[in-house]
């Protein structure tokens, strides 16, 4: 069964900076991309930034370029994002999800962690 | 920020069709597959339509995904109650280079 478990949310003041792992089981995490999408409080998903397999290949959303950098370990088996410049608008819960094979589609989510950005 | 179009809200009652529509452009749904996910309160988002049609496993049959040109539908046939929940339709998007999702479409069923 494919797990990915989020960890390292909370609270930050603005400006500051947070770095988000994720677990991932039941699957051969070489094989796959990686994804981190997030979610605001009552809104819309938001999809954020992209890992290919190799972690070469990296993509982000305009919203933030040069403040979030994407990474993973595969030897231990982990995927990260480093977020830095926070602002209020980063408020969100941030999901893990994978990059699925043979379409463009993301597969399967983790459940979550939240962050949020307040003074 | 959400570059497809969904409608914010449809309703039916039980049994009833309902469908949701997704409209893009040239760079996402015009040239890429089409993924529906659905969003229970309080979860997660799963997987309920990949490749435009193709259904994962476990995901009942009354869900029917479609495509043409720059527009993708859902169709749920026969919704049940349990079927309230938002749906987002998602896309590559070749030339922002991402996953671009739409705002979301809550089902209700009266």
């Amino acid at each position: 069964e494919v797990q990915l478990v989020e960890s390292g949310g909370g609270f930050v003041q603005p400006g500051g900076s947070l770095r988000l792992s994720c677990a991932p089981s039941g699957f051969t995490f070489r094989s796959y991309g990686m994804n981190w999408v997030r979610q605001a409080p009552g809104k819309g998903l938001e999809w954020v930034s992209y890992i290919g397999t190799g972690g070469s290949v990296t993509y982000y959303a305009d919203s933030v370029k040069g403040r979030f950098t994407i990474s993973r370990d595969n030897a231990k088996n982990s995927l990260f994002l480093q977020m830095n410049s926070l602002g209020a608008e980063d408020t969100a819960v941030y999901y893990c999800a994978r990059e699925g094979h043979g379409y463009s589609t993301i597969d399967y989510w983790g459940q979550g962690t939240l962050i949020t950005v307040s003074s | 920020q959400s570059v497809l179009a969904q409608p914010p809200s449809v309703s039916g009652t039980p049994g009833q069709r309902v469908t949701i529509s997704c409209s893009g452009s040239s760079s996402n749904i015009g040239t890429n597959s089409v993924n529906w996910y659905q969003q229970l309160p309080g979860t997660a988002p799963q997987l309920l339509i990949y490749g435009n049609i193709h259904r994962p496993s476990g995901v009942p049959d009354r869900f029917s995904g479609s495509k043409s040109g720059t527009s993708a539908s859902l169709a749920i046939s026969g919704v049940q109650s349990e079927d309230e929940a938002d749906y987002y339709c998602a896309a590559w998007d070749d030339s922002l280079n991402g996953y671009v999702f739409g705002v979301g479409t809550k089902v209700t069923v009266l």
